[in-house]
């Protein structure tokens, strides 16, 4: 059974550019919620989405986005990059939201040079 | 708001001793994750803690779970290298999860 994929693993980008970050689910998993990674602000709740709707969000910029399709795969989007949005982006995967158990990607690692 | 607090943050401990990371949470929720993180990586599913008194164990390591005092433990029994890594304890929101600023254990030998 293949696990969560992320795409891509590593990118670098300049500050103001946009990025859009991939994720797809376990196979038959409908929930998917993103995580942001920084040393210093540690693990913080991005957004959640199941069947395409997005649930809830957690406490960033308008600049943060993400979208939800027909199968399931999830994408998140950053635009005007800024230094500080260097980090490891997370997602996770469930059968449906607040499932029993939740599975992590392997993460992207943004750059923003 | 929510809140998950672990101590200790960082722990280094020789192998074969024990040592136990505790982590306190503000709600009365009744779901507590614990996860494994090696440097660079993703997180790893440890254990689920789903009622009070929940107890669970793998290998050398060990989970607990007291609603009444909103705290999980992670005992390590008998520590080994391989155990080094970062631990997080997760409590589930109504909406998310709340991660704990985790806890970097170094196993040496």
């Amino acid at each position: 059974k293949a696990g969560v994929t992320q795409t891509p693993r590593y990118l670098i980008k300049t500050r103001g550019q946009q990025v859009t970050l991939s994720c797809s689910p376990i196979s038959g998993h409908r929930s998917v919620s993103w995580y942001q990674q920084t040393p210093g602000q540690g693990l913080q709740f991005l957004f959640e989405y199941f069947s395409e709707t997005q649930r809830n969000k957690g406490n960033f910029p308008g600049r943060f986005s993400g979208r939800q399709f027909s199968n399931s795969r999830s994408e998140m989007n950053v635009s005007t990059l800024e230094l500080g949005d260097s980090a490891l982006y997370l997602c996770a995967s469930s059968l449906a939201p607040r499932a029993a158990e939740a599975f992590f990607g392997q993460g992207t690692r943004l750059t923003v040079v | 708001e929510l809140k998950v607090e672990q101590n200790p943050l960082f722990l280094s401990m020789q192998e074969g001793k024990n040592y136990t990371i505790y982590c306190n949470y503000s709600t009365t929720s009744d779901r507590l994750y614990w996860y494994r993180q090696d440097p660079g990586k993703s997180l790893e599913s440890l254990f689920v803690l789903l009622s009070n008194g929940a107890v669970k164990q793998e290998g050398r390591l060990m989970a607990s779970l007291d609603t009444k005092a909103r705290l999980s433990t992670l005992h390590i029994t008998a520590a080994v290298h391989d155990l080094s890594a970062t631990y997080f304890c997760a409590e589930q929101g109504a909406q998310k999860l709340v991660f704990g600023q985790g806890t970097r254990l170094t196993i040496n030998p």
